[in-house]
C-alpha cells in the first residue's frame, strides 16, 4: 500500500482537461515537493513536473502541476492519444527518510 | 546529452546475487546521485536507495538495506546495485535514475532515467 494516495484509473477524450490527484501526509508532500512521472507502455518513467510546477524542457505546457498543503495535482489539457500512460506523483518523506511513491494513475483517452 | 545504459537482462535462482551496472554519459558525473527503482510484473514504482557519485553517501529503502550495496566507479562513470538473498518477489524490472538533490531546499527528483534491467528469480 502506497503512502501517497492517487487514484488508480483516469479517462477522457481528446481535447478534455483531466486532472489526476495524489494526497499525502505532513512528512511528504506537506514539508517536500512533489515530482510527476509519466511512464508509457514498456518503457522507463520520464520526469514530468519537478519541484510541484515545474516543467523540464520539452514537455509541453499542456502539463501542469500543483500542490496545496498535504495534496498535489497533475492537470492535462487538450489530452491527446499520446498522453494514455500511468501517471506517478512522488515525494520525499521525512519519517522514512526515503522517496515515496503513488500507486499510480492509468490515464485512459477515449 | 545525458544518457543512463543498464546492463543486460539476468535470470537468477532464489538466495543467489545479482549486481546492475548502470553507465552514465554527457554530464559531469560526480555532480550528482544515482537512484535505483524497481518494478515489479505489473506494479507501480519503488524506490531502493540512492548514491552519490561525489561522496558516496548512500541511503537505502529501510525494507532493503540489509540485502542492498549501491556503488559508484567514478574512473568509468558507471553506478552499480547489488541485491542479495534474492526471492522469487523481487523480480521486475530495476531502473536507475539520475538525482537531482538538494536537501535544504527539500528537492530530490529523478531527472534521467535508465532503460531498465530486468531481473528474474526463479528456481
Amino acid at each position: 500500500q502506497s503512502v501517497l494516495t492517487q487514484p488508480p484509473s483516469a479517462s477522457g477524450t481528446p481535447g478534455q482537461w483531466v486532472t489526476i490527484s495524489c494526497s499525502g501526509s505532513s512528512s511528504n508532500i506537506g514539508s517536500n515537493t512533489v515530482n510527476w512521472y509519466q511512464q508509457l507502455p514498456g518503457t522507463a518513467p520520464k520526469l514530468l513536473i519537478y519541484i510541484n510546477d515545474e516543467r523540464p524542457s520539452g514537455v509541453p505546457d499542456r502539463f501542469s502541476g500543483s500542490k496545496s498543503g498535504t495534496s498535489a495535482s497533475l492537470a492535462i489539457s487538450g489530452l491527446q492519444s499520446e498522453d494514455e500512460a500511468e501517471y506517478y506523483c512522488a515525494a520525499w518523506d521525512d519519517s522514512l527518510n526515503g522517496v515515496i511513491f503513488g500507486g499510480g494513475t492509468k490515464l485512459t483517452v477515449l | 546529452q545525458v544518457q543512463l545504459v543498464q546492463s543486460g537482462a539476468e535470470l537468477k535462482k532464489p538466495g543467489a546475487s545479482v549486481k546492475v551496472s548502470c553507465r552514465a554519459s554527457g554530464y559531469t558525473f560526480a555532480t550528482y546521485g544515482i537512484a535505483w527503482v524497481r518494478q515489479a510484473p505489473g506494479q507501480g514504482l519503488e524506490w531502493m536507495g540512492w548514491i552519490s557519485a561525489y561522496s558516496a553517501y548512500t541511503n537505502y529503502a529501510q525494507k532493503l538495506q540489509d540485502r542492498v550495496t549501491m556503488t559508484t566507479d567514478t574512473s568509468t562513470t558507471t553506478a552499480y546495485m547489488e541485491l542479495r538473498s534474492l526471492r522469487s518477489d523481487d523480480t521486475g524490472v530495476y531502473f536507475c535514475a539520475r538525482v537531482f538533490n538538494s536537501p535544504t531546499s527539500g528537492w530530490h527528483y529523478f531527472e534521467y532515467w535508465g532503460q531498465g534491467t530486468l531481473v528474474t528469480v526463479s528456481s
